[in-house]
């Protein structure tokens, strides 16, 4: 069965420091997506940056960069120059095919605290 | 367009009561999801639909679960009777159908079960 893990419960970062969020996803598809979602204090989610499985480059949004190494299965997204802003929780998500479909999983989350 | 839209926001209901959440998902969008989110168990797929066809609700939790979606513009999940263990935030969520491209997500509802 497909699975997502992100370790880290909680992180800090010092404002305008860089910060990586760990990921890793296990499938045996070999096609399928990988998704950054933000949710702050008021609870909507947020898309912040996709990856394909295919993609020969890593993914860049921005300040968001994904650190994609498909033979380790992992995922990490990079955020650079953190903002007070950017304090949040952060969902690592997979999407792949499923019987009749698409199917897409998340992670436990990670917290990001950025400290002024 | 205005996003995924859900109603009501908020829910508060006794024990036992059926409780209805409505989801509209983005047109021309394919698939929709229902998610919970709850602190011990974090997000939860529970169904999703393709075409207005439920292809996986292996996530529904038990008989007391139920969804629909009568029409591509319209989805309902329904639990009847409800629990206190209920209590969580419901996400609606549509996308285009490939593996591609990102869930856009509605604002949630937040329900309580007293």
């Amino acid at each position: 069965a497909q699975k997502i893990t992100q370790t880290q419960p909680g992180m800090f970062v010092q404002e305008k420091e860089a910060v990586t969020l760990d990921c890793t996803y296990d499938t045996s598809d070999p096609s399928y997506g990988l998704f950054w979602y933000k949710q702050p204090s008021s609870g909507e989610m947020i898309f912040l940056i996709y990856q394909g499985s295919y993609d020969q480059q890593n993914a860049t949004e921005g300040r968001y960069s994904l650190n994609f190494q498909k033979a380790r299965k992992s995922a990490n997204l990079v955020i650079s120059a953190s903002q007070l802003g950017d304090s949040a929780m952060y969902f690592c998500a997979m999407r792949e095919r499923n019987t009749g479909g698409f199917k897409t999983i998340f992670g436990a989350g990670t917290r990001l605290f950025v400290k002024a | 367009d205005a996003g995924v839209i859900q109603s009501p926001r908020h829910e508060v209901t006794e024990m036992g009561q059926e409780v209805t959440l409505r989801c509209k998902p983005i047109s021309g969008h394919d698939y929709l999801f229902w998610y919970r989110q709850t602190m011990m168990r974090g997000l939860e797929l529970l169904i999703y639909f393709n075409n207005n066809v439920p292809i996986d609700d292996s996530g529904m939790p038990e008989d007391r679960f139920s969804a629909k979606m009568p029409n591509a513009s319209f989805s309902t999940l329904k639990i009847q009777p409800s629990e206190p263990r209920d209590s969580a935030v419901y996400f609606c969520a549509s996308s285009f159908p490939r593996e591609s491209y990102e869930q856009y997500f509605g604002p949630g509802t937040r329900l309580t079960v007293t």
